[in-house]
């Protein structure tokens, strides 16, 4: 159902640099929409954490940063921390379908 | 402090209604469009619809799965956002959140309220 697709996983250890990608088609991404992305720990609600491809909202660490390009996006974390362990969700517009699309979700565990 | 929060889930009958609340505090919330999403458990987040705020013409779009069975309507007054839920399915079972639009950014959701789960099941 997910029209972008991500990595199931990805994992490193403390102080490492992880980065995973978000790949879309001609309709979202690729057509100029904007990418964002959510932080979102078990049972609780997703957060902001990149917006307009690559802006941080205010209180998130400069550790996160995003990246587009073409049909895909990229999320990369830097000095990987414990706390980071959680899913992560690139989101857009889709253009074919008239609707907000989400990434299938990207689980980070630290080592 | 600007927050959200949810109200009315729970248990419920395949084919039958279900009305969701959402209120907004710490905002004004008439300048805002409001999304509804949701997560199916273990699965995704998936958008199902939005309202888009008063000074933005004060339209509604809905995801395909549910269009004609779902609508959003919303009452600045009293700072809240509702979806009505007919028709239900068993695959409508999810946390539902509703999400506050960034108010510069496009289809970026800044604020999002902590879910109401709801479930289908006979």
């Amino acid at each position: 159902q997910s029209v972008l697709t991500q990595p199931p996983s990805v994992s490193g250890a403390p102080g490492q640099r992880v980065t995973f990608s978000c790949t879309g088609s001609s309709s979202n991404i690729g057509a100029g929409f904007d990418v964002h992305w959510y932080q979102q720990f078990p049972r609780t609600a997703p957060k902001l954490l990149i917006y307009a491809n690559n802006y941080r909202p205010s209180g998130v660490p400069d550790r996160f940063s995003g990246s587009k390009s073409g049909t895909s996006a990229s999320l990369a974390i830097t000095g990987l921390q414990a706390e980071d362990e959680a899913d992560y969700y690139c989101q857009s517009y889709d253009s074919s379908l008239s609707a907000y699309v989400f990434g299938t979700g990207t689980k980070v565990t630290v080592l | 402090e600007v927050q959200l929060v949810e109200s009315g889930g729970g248990l419920v009958q395949p084919g039958r209604s279900l009305r969701l609340s959402c209120i907004g505090s710490g905002f004004i919330f008439g300048d805002y469009s409001m999304s509804w999403f949701r997560q199916a458990p273990g699965k995704g987040l998936e958008w199902v619809g939005f309202f888009r705020g008063t000074v933005y013409g004060g339209t509604t779009e809905y995801a395909a799965s549910v269009k004609g069975r779902f609508t959003i309507s919303r009452d600045d007054s009293k700072s809240i956002a509702y979806l009505q839920m007919n028709s239900l399915k068993t695959e409508d079972t999810a946390v539902y959140y509703c999400a506050r639009e960034h108010a510069v950014v496009t289809a970026a959701f800044d604020i999002w309220g902590h879910g109401t789960m709801v479930t289908v099941s006979s």
